[in-house]
C-alpha cells in the first residue's frame, strides 16, 4: 500500500547542533504537510510545501520537496531545546485526500 | 482564537463497556477529522466527515463509529472496548476537504482496564 518512509527514528543532539528528517513516499504527493509534537501534546502544523522543489524557511528550519514529489526534508539549525519533540511529515497521494503520515523523528536535546 | 475542543480528557472504562468522544472544530471549518495514536507511534487516520457526512474510512475496527451533527460537532462512539483501544484519540479539523493543513485538539487519553 502508499506509505510514506521517514527517517531517523530517533535523533539525539547536543544543544547548538543541527537536526534533519526525512522522508519519502512509495507515491507521488500532491503536496506535503510537516507537523511538529511535543512530548504530552498535540500535533501542531507546522508548514505545507506544494510545488515540486519548493524550499521553505522559518527562522532555523528549512524545508524541502523534492523534484519527484515523493521525499521532502526538514532541517533544523542549532537547534534549541525548545525544538524538543516529533516531527511528523504527511502529505495527500495525488489519487486522493487522504493524509498518509511518517513515523515521527523524535528530536531529543543531550542534556 | 478558537480552537478544536475535545472532550474528555481523560477517560477510563473497563473491557466490554463502550466510550463516546466529542469533537467540536474550529468555527467554520466543516471537515473532521479522527485519529488514533499510540504511545511512540504516528497519528492512525480512522474516518473523516465533510459537510456532516463521512469523506473518508481509514482503519477504524467495526465496533466504532462516528457522526458529524449539524453544527459541526462530531462524536466517536466505541463499543466493547478492548485493551488495545487504549490511546490517545486526536480530532483534527480543517476548511477544505483536500486535506489543507490541519488542526488538532488537544485529545482524549482513553485507557480501557
Amino acid at each position: 500500500g502508499q506509505q510514506v518512509m521517514q527517517i531517523p527514528q530517533y535523533q539525539h543532539v547536543q544543544e547548538g547542533e543541527d537536526f534533519t528528517t526525512y522522508c519519502n513516499s512509495s507515491t507521488t504527493l500532491s503536496n506535503i504537510q510537516w507537523y511538529k509534537q511535543r512530548p504530552g501534546g498535540h500535533p501542531v502544523f507546522l508548514i505545507q510545501l506544494v510545488k515540486s522543489g519548493e524550499v521553505k524557511k522559518q527562522k532555523r528550519l528549512t524545508f524541502q520537496f523534492g523534484e519527484a514529489k515523493k521525499n521532502s526534508s526538514l532541517h533544523i539549525t542549532a537547534t534549541q531545546t525548545t525544538d524538543v519533540g516529533t516531527y511528523f511529515c504527511a502529505g495527500p497521494p495525488d489519487s486522493n485526500y487522504q493524509l498518509i503520515w511518517g513515523a515521527g523523528t523524535k528530536l531529543i536535546i543531550k542534556p | 482564537a478558537a480552537g478544536v475542543i475535545q472532550s474528555p480528557r481523560h477517560l477510563i472504562k473497563e473491557k466490554r463497556e463502550t466510550a463516546t468522544l466529542k469533537c467540536y472544530p474550529i468555527p467554520r471549518h466543516d471537515t473532521v477529522y479522527w485519529y488514533q495514536q499510540g504511545p511512540g507511534q504516528d497519528p492512525q487516520f480512522l474516518i473523516s466527515f465533510y459537510e456532516k457526512m463521512q469523506s473518508d474510512k481509514g482503519s477504524i475496527p467495526d465496533r466504532f463509529s462516528a457522526q458529524q451533527f449539524s453544527d459541526y460537532h462530531s462524536e466517536l462512539n466505541m463499543s466493547s472496548l478492548e485493551l488495545g483501544d487504549s490511546a490517545l484519540y486526536f480530532c483534527a479539523s480543517s476548511g477544505r476537504p483536500e486535506n489543507e493543513k490541519l488542526f488538532f485538539g488537544s485529545g482524549t487519553q482513553l485507557s480501557v482496564l
